[in-house]
């Protein structure tokens, strides 16, 4: 079945410290790729997400790249900030089913 | 535009105790979804409703859970009797049409179950 595995966390940075947070997929067929991130205290919403090959997905200084050959779609960030600490979930669907990673937690410290 | 609300917010019941989670979605969503999140996990399925239709349960303990979504707006999400291992944030979310690809899905704060 679809799968998707993600980095284990804490990832704990510096103010202004460059973010990679990695994600790999099993899918049968073309699935699409999402991150949703979860703020303490609140629900999960949509960061990015990109629906084929090679896209790139895009928000408030993150990005992600759908790379179909490496099965994976890693989020990052240039310039991390305080308030980007939450908990980020990669997910697929390739139906109507949305399967989620275990998330990584990001600790951003001033 | 109000997202989506769920209640109670918190719960903590004996196990063997039944409890009941609602959920009102997002107005003029036709598709719902339950997942539940144990700690340190990411949100797996439970069941999808499409309008008042069940889409997929495949992921629903039926012998102690079930959900209805009679009008096909709000629906609950109930757990009868509770065990320990049901211990998890059961959350709600909606979106316009889940049947196509892409839909974004919003979802509500959650509700923290722990049973005892």
């Amino acid at each position: 079945g679809d799968s998707v595995t993600q980095m284990e966390g804490p990832v704990t940075l510096s103010e202004e410290a460059f973010l990679t947070i990695n994600c790999t997929y099993t899918a049968t067929g073309y699935p699409s790729l999402f991150w949703y991130v979860q703020y303490p205290g609140e629900g999960l919403q949509l960061l990015l997400k990109a629906t084929k090959a090679d896209d790139k997905g895009s928000n408030k200084g993150f990005e992600a790249t759908y790379r179909k050959e490496t099965t994976s779609f890693h989020l990052e960030k240039g310039s991390v900030q305080v308030s980007d600490s939450a908990v980020y979930f990669c997910a697929l669907t390739a139906g109507n089913m949305l399967t989620f990673g275990g998330g990584t937690r990001l600790m951003v410290k001033p | 535009e109000a997202g989506v609300a769920q209640s109670p917010r918190y719960k903590i019941i004996e196990k063997r105790q039944s409890v009941a989670f609602w959920c009102n979605p997002i107005s003029g969503h036709a598709t719902l979804y339950w997942y539940q999140q144990i700690l340190g996990q990411g949100p797996k399925l439970l069941i999808q409703f499409q309008n008042n239709g069940v889409v997929d349960d495949s992921q629903l303990p039926k012998d102690r859970f079930s959900a209805e979504r009679l009008k096909g707006v709000d629906s609950t999400l109930k757990i009868q009797p509770a065990k320990l291992e049901d211990s998890a944030v059961y959350l709600c979310a909606s979106s316009l049409d889940g049947l196509e690809v892409g839909y974004e899905q919003f979802f509500g704060p959650g509700t923290r179950l722990t049973v005892l």
